[in-house]
């Protein structure tokens, strides 16, 4: 199993671009979620997903869409980038119930000029 | 929502000696409470849990401890080694919700 992947591993964008950032996993879990993590701030909820067509918004969704079509793919889509998007993003997956080890992937590491 | 505060930020100690971080959580519908450990890079990697029906976990090296009166949780990790050098990250999570709520997270320095 290649568990939870994620890519790109970097990227660079200019204020205003959009982009998908991609998490697919193969261990036919339930729960996905996507995280961003700053220096000193730890890891904050974007959105979750409890199912295919299920999502839900997390502690800082704002500026982030997302959906989920099928159980092993869960993009997230920043719109419009701004500068406060830099961070590193990481995916995840959890069987449901939710309350159990999350899995991350490698993350995304985004710059945004 | 559930709002999780982690101490210290940083830590270091000798190798060989034992380190202790503790967080504390506010909502009491919290019962699950995972620690996870970040290598410089890398993602985050579960090494223990602890569910609130228990007040003591331990896997070798590393223990937790819950107080669900006190609303708070410590990781316990005796004779550091140098490999343990990361930053760890506490979480609460509730079977009645679907979030996981993460402390700021302590950068564990383990000087040989």
């Amino acid at each position: 199993n290649a568990g939870v992947t994620q890519t790109p591993k970097f990227q660079v964008l200019k204020t205003g671009q959009s982009m998908t950032l991609q998490c697919a996993q193969d261990m036919n879990h339930e729960y996905m979620s996507w995280y961003r993590q700053d220096p000193g701030m730890g890891l904050r909820l974007i959105h979750y997903s409890v199912g295919a067509g299920i999502t839900d918004q997390g502690e800082v969704p704002n500026g982030y869409n997302v959906s989920r079509s099928t159980t092993e793919d869960f993009p997230l889509r920043l719109l419009s980038a701004a500068p406060s998007q830099t961070s590193v993003y990481f995916c995840a997956s959890t069987p449901v119930p939710s309350y159990n080890e999350q899995f991350f992937g490698p993350g995304t590491r985004l710059t945004v000029l | 929502g559930e709002n999780v505060e982690q101490h210290p930020s940083t830590l270091s100690v000798q190798e060989g000696d034992s380190a202790v971080i503790k967080c504390t959580y506010s909502d009491s519908a919290s019962n699950y409470f995972p620690w996870y450990k970040q290598e410089l890079g890398k993602r985050p990697q579960l090494i223990i849990d602890i569910r609130s029906n228990v007040g003591e976990k331990k896997d070798q090296r590393i223990a937790v401890t819950l107080n669900k009166t006190a609303k708070h949780f410590s990781l316990h990790i005796t004779e550091t080694q140098p490999e343990d050098s990361a930053v760890y990250f506490c979480a609460a999570a509730s079977n009645t919700g679907n979030q996981f709520y993460f402390g700021t997270g302590t950068s564990l320095t383990v000087i040989p």
